[in-house]
């Protein structure tokens, strides 16, 4: 079945200790996202790669950075996880601004 | 500014007790509203998407309705497995994003 896959789906890093979330799709999907969910609240958008093209939300502290190697792939890197980094991220696909495909998300525990 | 503003924000019913959640929405230029459901420490699951005015769409106990202005996401005779947090977005009307609504948390007793 085509899906969105992310790895790990539990990360536990220490505070200051950079991480790397990962996200695959088979969709084949030329757009994709990342977010990040608190408790309660709606997804926040972080950024999206359409495409090439990197696109930054403006209030995504620079503490948070991605990289797409490639149409399947994507990464979410945080430099230096403080205790408020604590949360889900979801990794979602679109092709264009169709409707968005999520992965199972990954809950990031900062000790 | 694009905006999607959801009501109630928690629903508790009954098992077998119909109701509908609402979305209301505010951009410039409609290109689909789209409808999530979402389970406790998952991704949100596609549901529907909803394209024009008077569009209806259904999936098992829902049914989703689309005004100029609106979308009310009806469930009837709900289960207890109908218990989420039901999302509603759109896409934003200046880039290639989508706007939710900060959701509907949906509890049927049984």
């Amino acid at each position: 079945d085509a899906m969105v896959i992310q790895n790990p789906r539990y990360q536990v890093t220490q505070f200051g200790k950079p991480v790397t979330l990962s996200c695959s799709q088979t969709l084949n999907h030329n757009v994709m996202y990342w977010y990040q969910q608190k408790s309660s609240q709606a997804p926040k958008l972080l950024f999206h790669y359409y495409d090439k093209d990197f696109n930054n939300e403006a209030d995504t502290p620079d503490n948070f950075q991605s990289r797409r190697p490639n149409t399947s792939f994507c990464f979410l890197d945080i430099r230096s996880p403080g205790l408020g980094d604590a949360a889900m991220y979801l990794c979602a696909t679109s092709r264009g601004s169709y409707e968005q495909y999520f992965g199972p998300g990954t809950r990031l525990t900062v000790t | 500014e694009d905006q999607v503003t959801q009501s109630p924000e928690a629903l508790r019913l009954q098992e077998g007790e119909s109701s509908s959640l609402n979305c209301s929405y505010t951009v410039s230029g409609l290109r689909g509203l789209f409808w999530y459901r979402q389970d406790p420490g998952k991704g949100p699951e596609f549901l529907f998407t909803l394209y024009s005015a008077g569009e209806e769409k259904e999936k098992e106990r829902l049914k989703a309705t689309l005004t100029k202005k609106e979308s009310f996401l009806h469930i009837t005779a709900p289960k207890p497995e109908d218990s989420a947090t039901y999302l509603c977005a759109v896409p934003s009307s200046s880039a290639s994003k989508i706007i939710f609504g900060s959701g509907t948390r949906l509890s049927i007793r049984p």
